[in-house]
């Protein structure tokens, strides 16, 4: 079954502070992975998509990084700063002959406190 | 800048209504979705379409309809509202292959802003 396991649900931390955001799935077969900024009250907007052969991705303070044998990703944001607020979904997606599937994670909620 | 419009952020309905919602994107993509979003739960496809009066069924089509009748509009139809379909729903777009069906993983989706839909 394709699954994809955000942890945590939730987390706060100081501004300022760094923090990581783990994502482990099971899709196969395994096209690309994307995460997602999602602001309360918006849609969710693309920060990083990485393909099977790509192990880190930058954006400006956010990194994304793949491990394609473990089916893990993880999210670091640097240097946090309070519009970091907000929902991050992993979403992973799949590529069959003539069809295509993209699962949802449930998201992790990021507070930043000043 | 992609640009996806929905025609409410926020909508309450009473049970048994027939409900629409409407999606606009101004970026000329093949490929428009409808999703449902819940606590803790990822976003679930309801619908998807790839082309002017094409669509397929998502993961969770039941007590939905859509229409596409022009490229850059897909509306979301309730038939009869129920209370169990209280939710957020985000219409998204991406472009694709013209006429296929399977080409949307390789794109980044853009998503509206969402409608909040209470049945009461």
């Amino acid at each position: 079954k394709n699954q994809v396991e955000q942890s945590p649900q939730s987390l706060i931390i100081l501004e300022g502070k760094n923090c990581t955001l783990q994502c482990n799935y099971t899709v196969s077969p395994f096209s690309n992975l994307r995460w997602y900024k999602q602001d309360t009250g918006r849609g969710p907007v693309s920060l990083t998509i990485m393909t099977f052969s790509e192990n880190t991705k930058s954006n400006g303070r956010y990194t994304a990084t793949l491990d394609a044998d473990t089916k893990q990703s993880s999210l670091h944001i640097t240097a946090s700063q309070l519009s970091d607020s907000a929902s991050y979904i992993c979403v992973v997606s799949a590529r069959y002959s003539s069809a295509s599937k993209i699962i949802f994670g449930s998201g992790t909620r990021l507070s930043i406190r000043p | 800048d992609v640009k996806v419009t929905q025609s409410s952020r926020y909508l309450v309905k009473r049970t048994g209504e027939k409900v629409f919602l409407e999606c606009v994107q101004d970026m000329d993509h093949e490929n428009m979705f409808w999703y449902r979003q819940d606590p803790g739960l990822g976003l679930r496809l309801i619908y998807f379409s790839y082309d002017v009066k094409m669509k397929e069924k998502g993961d969770i089509p039941e007590g939905y309809s859509v229409s596409r009748e022009k490229k850059e509009r897909f509306s979301l139809i309730l038939e009869s509202a129920s209370t169990n379909q209280t939710s957020m729903y985000l219409c998204a777009s991406s472009p694709g292959t013209p006429g296929t069906s399977g080409s949307f993983s390789s794109y980044e989706q853009y998503f509206g802003p969402g409608t909040r839909l209470t049945v009461t």
